[in-house]
């Protein structure tokens, strides 16, 4: 049981590219999340979803754009990167409304240079 | 808007000693859970403990116990026989509603052997 699965790691952009964070779960969870980690920080909420086919935005979704066309999968999508999105990345899962437990991710660190 | 405070950003202690780690937050709801997450260097997020706000009783798990003052929205993380493999960054968290989860900036504990 591999839990929540991002890729990639570590990944440096330049200004104005694009790319994908993948996240993965196995635990057949309805609810997925992004959150993103800077220096000193507490998690922010980017984007969520409760079930596959529906998202929404959550504290800072500027930047970024996501889908769920699977349970399984939740990816992060930044278009123009820009250094104000250097951070750590987290996807975080959960069952159900009710469930308080969240499982999450290694994370992913990105720079943008 | 619910916020989480914790006002220390930095604690040390000795191994096997005790480390209180403090956490304020702010909600105008009656029912509503907190946790406290440990986040070590390997950046992935893991549950250390959660309290009901209906529960009287404070939560424990093993060396970690939390003191839940509901009327002064206060809930402060206890680490007693503080182990090498505690060292980490501690989150408490609030879950603010069916999906997301309100995190405070963090503390980072140190143990010292």
């Amino acid at each position: 049981n591999a839990g929540v699965t991002q890729t990639p790691k570590f990944r440096i952009l330049k200004i104005g590219q694009s790319m994908t964070l993948q996240c993965t779960q196995d635990m057949n969870h309805n609810y997925m999340y992004w959150y993103r980690q800077d220096p000193g920080m507490g998690l922010k909420l980017i984007y969520y979803s409760v079930g596959a086919g529906i998202t929404d935005k959550g504290e800072v979704p500027n930047g970024y754009n996501v889908s769920r066309s699977t349970t399984e999968d939740f990816p992060l999508r930044l278009e123009l990167a820009a250094p104000s999105q250097t951070s750590v990345y987290f996807c975080a899962s959960k069952r159900h409304a009710g469930a308080n437990v969240l499982t999450f991710g290694a994370g992913s660190r990105l720079t943008v240079l | 808007a619910q916020t989480v405070t914790q006002s220390q950003p930095e604690m040390s202690v000795q191994e096997a000693e005790t480390v209180t780690l403090s956490c304020t937050y702010d909600t105008s709801e009656s029912d509503y859970y907190l946790f406290w997450y440990k986040q070590p260097p390997s950046r992935q997020m893991i549950l250390v403990i959660r309290q009901e706000a209906y529960k009287q009783q404070n939560a424990t798990e093993n060396r970690f116990s939390v003191n839940f003052q509901k009327a002064a929205k206060s809930f402060s993380l206890k680490i007693s026989d503080s182990q090498l493999g505690d060292a980490a960054m501690y989150f408490c968290a609030y879950r603010r509603d069916d999906y997301k989860l309100s995190f405070g900036a963090g503390t980072t504990v140190t143990v010292r052997a």
